[in-house]
């Protein structure tokens, strides 16, 4: 149980298009969906956490008009990379945490999806 | 913000080998997991540990809160525990931070 997925895994684009990826939580429902970013050889940055059916809350630093997200049900965030650029190219990973409460779960345990690395040529 | 660290940086084994990864936190904490990410990116939760040990199989972790720091131990490593571990935690929810890892390698 606990599974978080990504899509797409590679992604390869040109300057100034715009790239999305999805996460979704395929066992459990999950209000609370983070990003974060991580660069080669480094650690994890969060980027924003999504909560479902309101804003997104973005770290200082991160532009939201550049990272879009959305988070459309308790099941799938998105996260749109508008207009990218080569300093765009990263490694995108999402995760997310479970309904409090839930039977059988730990309440507080963040589940990660297996990445998306995104290459902006 | 809370400041996470980690130690040592790298580490190289030869396997059968017994280690501990060490994690200093500055601040209380209400969530601490531990995660070995393998060579494809995959993060894998190795534990939940906000306070007290846990076990499983071969790894376990401790994590004394009042003190602020938390240890994963790995023992009869093998080829396949190589990757980076990265210990995260949460003051309060929704701002997890990690550490910088440890890079571990272990050679057969």
């Amino acid at each position: 149980g606990a599974v978080v997925s990504q899509h797409p895994s590679r992604v390869i684009c040109k300057s100034g298009t715009s790239v999305k990826i999805e996460c979704r939580s395929l066992d459990f429902q999950a209000t609370t969906m983070f990003w974060y970013r991580q660069f080669p050889k480094q650690s994890l940055m969060l980027m924003a956490t999504s909560n479902e059916g309101s804003k997104a809350t973005y770290e200082q630093g991160v532009e939201k008009d550049k990272f879009l997200i959305n988070h459309a049900s308790l099941t799938l965030s998105t996260l749109t990379v508008t207009s990218a650029h080569p300093e765009d190219s990263s490694f995108y990973i999402c995760s997310a945490r479970d309904i409090p409460g839930l039977a059988g779960r730990r309440t507080d345990t963040q589940y990660f999806g297996p990445g998306t690395r995104l290459t902006v040529l | 913000g809370i400041q996470v660290e980690q130690s040592p940086p790298d580490l190289i084994l030869q396997e059968g080998a017994n280690s501990t990864l060490r994690c200093n936190f500055s601040d209380s904490v209400n969530n601490l997991q531990w995660f070995h990410q393998n060579p494809w990116g995959q993060l894998i939760n190795l534990f939940y540990i906000p306070s007290g040990t846990k076990q499983n199989g071969r790894l376990s972790a401790t994590t004394v809160a009042t003190e602020r720091y938390s240890l994963l131990y790995i023992s009869s490593s093998q080829t396949t525990d190589s990757g980076v571990y990265f210990c995260a935690v949460e003051r309060r929810n929704n701002d997890m931070r990690f550490g910088a890892g440890t890079r571990l390698t272990v050679k057969p």
